[in-house]
């Protein structure tokens, strides 16, 4: 069946440093692909996401790469901040079988201070 | 805007009981969706709702999970009888899902379920 693979599945970086998480899927349909941010206690929050007919998309520090061809995406955080520690999902939405959306496993973000 | 309002937040239920938890999505959103999410994992889909039809509950364990959302609104995800496995997080999400194709989910805070 479809599948999201993510690595890694912890990080752990210094306070001003750049973190890159890696997802590959598995369903050439797919066609959106989302990142979610989910901090202890709550739901995952959407941060941003790309879609199959873009390369790249940069939202201040946060920016995604697509490869469809590799089908890779990947989440870039520049500068990061204490802040940013949580578990991030990447995930892969495909239109067959009304739009259903695979997520990866999570990476456990450490920044530290 | 609201977000997607769940309850109850925290249930403890011993096996072979049932539970039922409660989803509001965010006003005007057409699908709605119920995710178990076990620790330490992403979350996984049981079902999706399209207004108040079925869109896909191809991984809901159909001889003890039942789910219904009524005049397309709010949904009920029932466990009947609960197993130790089903402890987990249960989190509802809504999405526009506009004829654009707008896939954006919207989470709720989730359900934790412990099953003793």
């Amino acid at each position: 069946g479809e599948n999201v693979e993510q690595h890694p599945s912890t990080l752990s970086v210094q306070e001003g440093d750049s973190a890159v998480i890696k997802c590959t899927y598995s369903d050439s349909a797919s066609n959106y692909f989302p990142w979610y941010k989910q901090e202890l206690g709550k739901g995952p929050q959407l941060i941003i996401d790309i879609r199959s007919n873009v390369g790249e998309k940069k939202d201040q520090r946060i920016a995604v790469t697509l490869n469809k061809t590799a089908k890779h995406f990947s989440l870039h955080i520049t500068e990061t901040q204490p802040e940013d520690s949580a578990v991030y999902f990447c995930a892969a939405s495909s239109p067959t079988g009304g739009f259903k959306t695979i997520f990866g496993a999570g990476t456990r973000l450490f920044v530290k201070a | 805007e609201a977000g997607v309002a769940q309850s109850p937040r925290y249930k403890i239920i011993e096996k072979r009981q049932s539970v039922a938890f409660w989803c509001n999505p965010i006003s005007g959103h057409a699908t709605l969706y119920w995710y178990q999410q076990i620790l330490g994992q992403g979350p996984k889909l049981l079902i999706q709702f399209q207004n108040n039809g079925v869109v896909d509950d191809s991984q809901l364990p159909k001889d003890r999970f039942s789910a219904e959302r009524l005049k397309g609104v709010d949904s009920t995800l029932k466990i009947q009888p609960a197993k130790l496995e089903d402890s987990a997080v249960y989190l509802c999400a809504s999405s526009p899902r506009t004829s654009g194709g707008e896939y954006e989910q919207y989470f709720g805070p989730g359900t934790r379920l412990t099953v003793t």
